[in-house]
């Protein structure tokens, strides 16, 4: 059974360009969390998605959207990259009809802004 | 708003020892309670979790107990080891907010032979 999934491990960007993440959530899962881990810090929600739609907004700029397709998995987009961008993102991923508990998380990718 | 605060790391303890890790929390209604833990190079896996005041969450020896009256979750473990080494994190999800967790900024544990 595998477990969520995220693509690419590592990237290396620049300030100013674009940047896409992907999760493939757990199977099973229909609801997927992203989450930024900036270093030495704990993860800080950005957005949640379900049924395709954004459900629950953290305090993200909009340079920070999303999307989810129909068969659950989800992509990270970041757009005008600046260098607190940097960090460790998350993809959790959980079901709806039990409470989104508990949530399981991928290993994450880290992006890193030159 | 809700917030979450454990105590500063790092934690350094000889193999054996007990562990405690403090961890407080703001919030309003009542929710649930996690404990996460992060293994370098890896994402989050859950620990333990309650839902409910004095509720006691279990796992791999660990312990934390909802305490509503004080706020508090502490992590507890008897008997630590070298492969319990690794960032520890307290976290919450509050009424109406089922999805979304907030966390604290994480306590590392160095267990040492």
């Amino acid at each position: 059974d595998a477990g969520v999934t995220q693509s690419p491990t590592h990237l290396i960007k620049t300030r100013g360009q674009q940047v896409t993440l992907r999760c493939s959530p757990k199977s099973g899962h229909d609801t997927v969390s992203w989450y930024q881990q900036a270093l030495g810090q704990g993860p800080q929600f950005i957005f949640q998605y379900y049924e395709e739609e954004e459900r629950q907004r953290g305090n993200f700029p909009d340079r920070f959207s999303g999307h989810q397709f129909p068969n659950y998995s989800s992509e990270l987009n970041v757009n005008a990259l600046l260098l607190g961008d940097s960090a460790l993102y998350l993809c959790a991923s959980s079901r709806r009809d039990r409470d989104y508990q508990p949530q399981h998380f991928g290993d994450g990718t880290r992006l890193s802004i030159l | 708003g809700n917030s979450v605060t454990q105590m500063e790391g790092p934690v350094t303890l000889s193999e054996e020892a007990f562990l405690t890790i403090n961890c407080t929390y703001t919030a309003t209604g009542y929710p649930s309670l996690f404990w996460y833990v992060q293994y370098p190079g890896e994402g989050l896996q859950l620990l333990l979790k309650a839902t409910k005041a004095d509720d006691k969450g279990s796992n791999k020896g660990f312990e934390a107990t909802y305490r509503k009256e004080t706020t508090s979750f502490h992590l507890e473990k008897g008997s630590v080891q070298v492969s319990d080494s690794a960032v520890y994190f307290c976290a919450l999800s509050a009424s109406g907010t089922a999805s979304k967790l907030t966390f604290g900024t994480g306590t590392r544990l160095q267990v040492t032979l």
